[in-house]
C-alpha cells in the first residue's frame, strides 16, 4: 500500500524553464510534507518542507505547495538549472516520527 | 559542522552471515533513524530512536533486524543469517530534539549479499 505516490518516474526541462513534481498522497492524517533531493551515491539532502496548515512555501528557487482537498502536492523549481538535476523524493510525517517516501522522480536539466 | 556518517560505505557478504552497519548522527541530535532503499524506490522506514531507546521499530521486516543505540549517539544496525533479498542502500538519518520534522541522512551503506 503506497502511501506517497510520484507518478512521473523522470522529467526533462530546459535549462531557465519551471520545473514541476508531483506528489499524491493518500492518507489524511499526514501533518508535514518534505522534498528531498538526492545526487548518485549520497544521502538524501532535505530541500524544503510545508505543514499541513498551509498551502504555499517559497524558498528562493523553490516553492512547494500543497492542495490537502486533492491530496496533492507539487515542488516547482524556476529558472531550473544544470546543478538540479538529481532524484527528488517527496516524504510525509504524522508528528515527527518516520517519514513516508514516494518512488522519486528523476529531474534532468538540459542546457 | 560534520554530518551523519555511516561505515563502511560498501560491504558485500555471503549468504547466511551477520553484518553490522555504524552510524554516527549529527552531534546533540536526540533522534535517529534507519531506512532501506531498493533500486528504483525511495527509503524505506525501518527503526527509530528517540535517545538510547526504540520509539518505533515497526519497519524491521522481520527478527534477523536489530539495532541499538546504547549511549544515545552511536546506532549500530545488525542483520543476522543475510539474505539476498536484504541487498540494499542502508541509510541513516538523524534529527535534533524539539520535535523537528526535517532528518538530515548520511551517505548510506551499500549491503551486497552474494
Amino acid at each position: 500500500d503506497q502511501q506517497v505516490k510520484q507518478n512521473s518516474p523522470s522529467l526533462s526541462v530546459q535549462e531557465g524553464r519551471i520545473s514541476i513534481l508531483n506528489c499524491d498522497y493518500t492518507n489524511s492524517m499526514f501533518d508535514y510534507f518534505l522534498w528531498y533531493k538526492k545526487y548518485p551515491a549520497e544521502g538524501p539532502t532535505f530541500l524544503i518542507s510545508i505543514s499541513s496548515i498551509k498551502d504555499k512555501n517559497e524558498d528562493g528557487r523553490f516553492t512547494v505547495f500543497l492542495n490537502k482537498s486533492a491530496k496533492h502536492l507539487s515542488l516547482h523549481i524556476v529558472p531550473s538549472q544544470p546543478g538540479d538535476s538529481a532524484v527528488y523524493f517527496c516524504a510525509a510525517a504524522i508528528n515527527t516520527d518516520k517519514l513516508i517516501f514516494g518512488t522519486g522522480t528523476r529531474l534532468q536539466v538540459f542546457p | 559542522g560534520a554530518g551523519v556518517s555511516q561505515t563502511p560505505s560498501n560491504k558485500v557478504t555471503e549468504k547466511g552471515k551477520y553484518v553490522e552497519l555504524r552510524c554516527d548522527p549529527i552531534s546533540g541530535h536526540t533522534a535517529l533513524y534507519w531506512y532501506r532503499q531498493s533500486l528504483g524506490q525511495g527509503p524505506e522506514f525501518l527503526i527509530y530512536f528517540q535517545g538510547t531507546g526504540a520509539a518505533d521499530d515497526s519497519g524491521l521486516p522481520n527478527d534477523r533486524f536489530f539495532a541499538v543505540r546504547p549511549e544515545g549517539s552511536v546506532s549500530t544496525l545488525k542483520i543476522q543469517r543475510t539474505e539476498r533479498g536484504d541487498s540494499a542502500v542502508y541509510l541513516c538519518a538523524s534529527s535534533p530534539a524539539g520535535g523537528s520534522y526535517e532528518q538530515y541522512f548520511g551517505p548510506g551503506t551499500r549491503l551486497t549479499v552474494t
